[in-house]
Formats: C-alpha cells, sequence, structure tokens
C-alpha cells in the first residue's frame, strides 16, 4: 500500500527565503506525482505534475523534483513571499489498476512572515 | 471553459438525514473521482466513476455512501443517515483520461 509523507508539517519562514519541501513515497511504481495548494477553508489548485519519466518541472518561482527510484521529490519555492501561505500537498498517482487514484500526503502548512 | 463545479459549497445537515453533494465534471471530461478529507487528516480517495460506471469504489465505506455519473447532469455523492463522523471536505476530481486531474473547491459538510 503506497504511503506518502510530508516533512516537515509546518514551516514558518521570513519573506524573501528560498525554501524546500520534501515528500517521500514507499512504492515507486506510479504514473505521476503533483504538488497542489490548498488555502484554508477552500479547494485544491495543482501547481506541478511530474510524470514518471521526468526529473523536474518548473513554473514561475517553483521548481518541482522527482527521484523515482529513492521515493522522493521536492518542491522548491525561490524569493518566498506572504502570499504563498498555504498548506503544500503532494500525491503520487499508481501505475498499476484500472483507476487513477492519487494518495495524498499529510501536507506541509507554510508560513511566510511579511 | 469553467472548473469543475461542486455544490453546495457548506451543508449542515442533522444526524439522521441525508446529505446530497453534486459535482458538474469540466467541459469534456468523462472521469470523475470524489475524494473525503477529514479534520486535520490527508484527503483520501472514495470512488472513481465514468460516465454510467463506477470504476473503482474501493475507499467507499460499505454503508450509507453511494455514488453515481448519470448520462446526464452532474455526479452525485449520496449520504443516507448521516452521522457527525461524516463531517469533512467532500472534494471532485476531472480529468478527460488518465491525465492530470482538476479539483473543484469542495463540499464542507457539517453533521449537527
Amino acid at each position: 500500500k503506497q504511503e506518502v509523507t510530508q516533512i516537515p508539517a509546518a514551516l514558518s519562514v521570513p519573506e524573501g527565503e528560498n525554501l524546500v519541501l520534501n515528500c517521500s513515497f514507499t512504492d515507486s511504481a506510479i504514473y505521476n506525482l503533483q504538488w497542489f495548494r490548498q488555502d484554508p477553508g477552500k479547494g485544491l489548485t495543482s501547481l506541478l505534475l511530474i510524470q514518471s519519466s521526468q526529473r523536474e518541472q518548473t513554473s514561475g518561482r517553483l521548481n518541482a523534483s522527482l527521484d523515482k527510484s529513492s521515493g522522493r521529490s521536492t518542491l522548491y519555492i525561490a524569493a518566498s513571499q506572504p502570499g504563498d501561505s498555504a498548506t503544500y500537498l503532494c500525491a503520487v498517482s499508481p501505475s498499476s489498476g484500472s483507476a487513477r487514484q492519487l494518495t495524498f500526503g499529510s501536507g506541509t502548512q507554510l508560513t511566510v512572515l511579511p | 471553459n469553467a472548473g469543475v463545479m461542486q455544490n453546495p459549497r457548506h451543508l449542515v445537515r442533522r444526524r439522521g438525514q441525508e446529505a446530497r453533494l453534486r459535482c458538474s465534471p469540466m467541459k469534456g471530461h468523462s472521469h470523475v473521482y470524489w475524494y473525503r478529507q477529514l479534520p486535520e487528516e490527508g484527503l483520501k480517495f472514495m470512488v472513481y466513476l465514468q460516465k454510467e460506471n463506477i470504476i473503482d469504489e474501493s475507499g467507499m465505506p460499505k454503508e450509507r455512501f453511494s455514488a453515481e455519473f448519470p448520462k446526464e447532469g452532474p455526479s452525485i455523492l449520496r449520504i443516507q443517515q448521516v452521522v457527525r463522523g461524516d463531517s469533512a471536505a467532500y472534494f471532485c476530481a476531472s480529468s478527460p483520461a488518465d491525465t492530470e486531474a482538476f479539483f473543484g473547491q469542495g463540499t464542507r459538510l457539517t453533521v449537527v
């Protein structure tokens, strides 16, 4: 059974810092990995999706990497801003089975202090 | 192209009542997924549907919960005889095929 772990559970940084969020998964047989952002009381916004054959994806100040063999992904946020404050979720999709079920981590709650 | 639309956004039910949560997928998407987020927990898969078919319901509680995705109209997640433990955020996602899934804003169910 796939398990996804995110470390740290919470992180508080001053504005302008570069930071790294970590995600690990136990079963390397994945189809893809996604990073989401969840704002309090709101839905999920997909930030980056990395296919299993890819190593990284970039979007603006965000860069996500994937090391499938070691079961790890990182989300790098450059020059953090208070507006980046949210919970960041990592989710993996299985490569086997007929359904595409995302297994989510419990998230990292990020606070960027002005 | 509107995103995944869920309604209502907030739903309050008394114990024993029925809750109906609706999800309209993005235009052109025929795959729908329902997830539940209990307080202080991560999202957990419940059910995966295509038009008129339940493909995988391995995450659905065995009793009181059902889901459908009819040929016409939105997907419905139905919870009968709700209990306090059903209070959660229920998210729907859709995709055109085996690709990236897009999530709705969720329905927050509170059972009083």
